[in-house]
């Protein structure tokens, strides 16, 4: 069964300082990775999506992840935080021949003026 | 604007009661989902349904019931069977059934307690 692990609960950065959240999973397969934001009482919105054709994936609002397999990872970075980025992100991940996602338990990013 | 809209943002619910959120879509996305989030637990997947008139069973399914009679939407019934429905819930759909490599659109959610 699939699985995603993200390590942190709660992560706290100061303004203008590299983000790094981190997200590893478990899969027989080459699966594929989501990163999603979700701003207080909002859904989920796509940051960036890993589906094997670069293992850099860039997405919005500066954010971008990279996929290493043999290290079954799909870190979320940006280089410089900006208040607007505090909010919930999660990792998700989906199988070939699959539909479903599989959601990490998410990590509350906290930035400090 | 093509989305998700539910309904209502805030629901509240007597014991014994059953209660319906409802989930509409306007993106003529195949496959339609139900989540439950919990804080510190991410999202669990209640049901989802590929196609209309038919839905499978997500992981946490005990106390829920749902309906797909229009491609458009996917309305979620809390029963009173469901001891702790007290949650955020989030409707989502993609475009395609068996296509993982397809994201997920979310609604903004509602937020059911029980009084």
């Amino acid at each position: 069964a699939q699985s995603v692990t993200q390590l942190g609960s709660h992560v706290s950065v100061s303004e203008g300082a590299l983000v790094l959240l981190r997200c590893n999973y478990s899969s027989s397969v080459p699966p594929y990775l989501f990163w999603y934001v979700q701003y207080p009482n909002q859904g989920l919105q796509l940051l960036l999506k890993y589906t094997s054709a670069a293992t850099l994936v860039k997405g919005i609002n500066g954010f971008e992840a990279e996929f290493k397999k043999s290290e079954t990872s799909f870190h979320l970075t940006k280089p410089s935080a900006h208040m607007s980025d505090a909010a919930e992100y999660f990792c998700a991940v989906s199988e070939e021949g699959g539909n479903k996602l599989v959601f990490g338990a998410g990590t509350i990013l906290r930035v400090k003026s | 604007d093509g989305g998700i809209t539910q309904s209502p943002k805030y629901l509240f619910r007597k014991e014994g009661q059953n209660v319906t959120l409802s989930c509409e879509q306007n993106l003529n996305h195949d496959a339609m989902y139900w989540y439950r989030q919990d804080p510190g637990q991410g999202l669990r997947l209640i049901y989802y349904s590929q196609i209309v008139n038919d839905f499978q069973k997500g992981d946490i399914a005990e106390g829920y019931s749902v309906s797909r009679e229009k491609k458009e939407s996917f309305p979620l019934t809390v029963t009173s069977a469901q001891k702790n429905p007290t949650a955020f819930y989030l409707c989502a759909s993609s475009i395609q059934r068996q296509s993982p490599s397809q994201p997920q659109h979310f609604g903004d959610g509602t937020r059911l307690s029980i009084l």
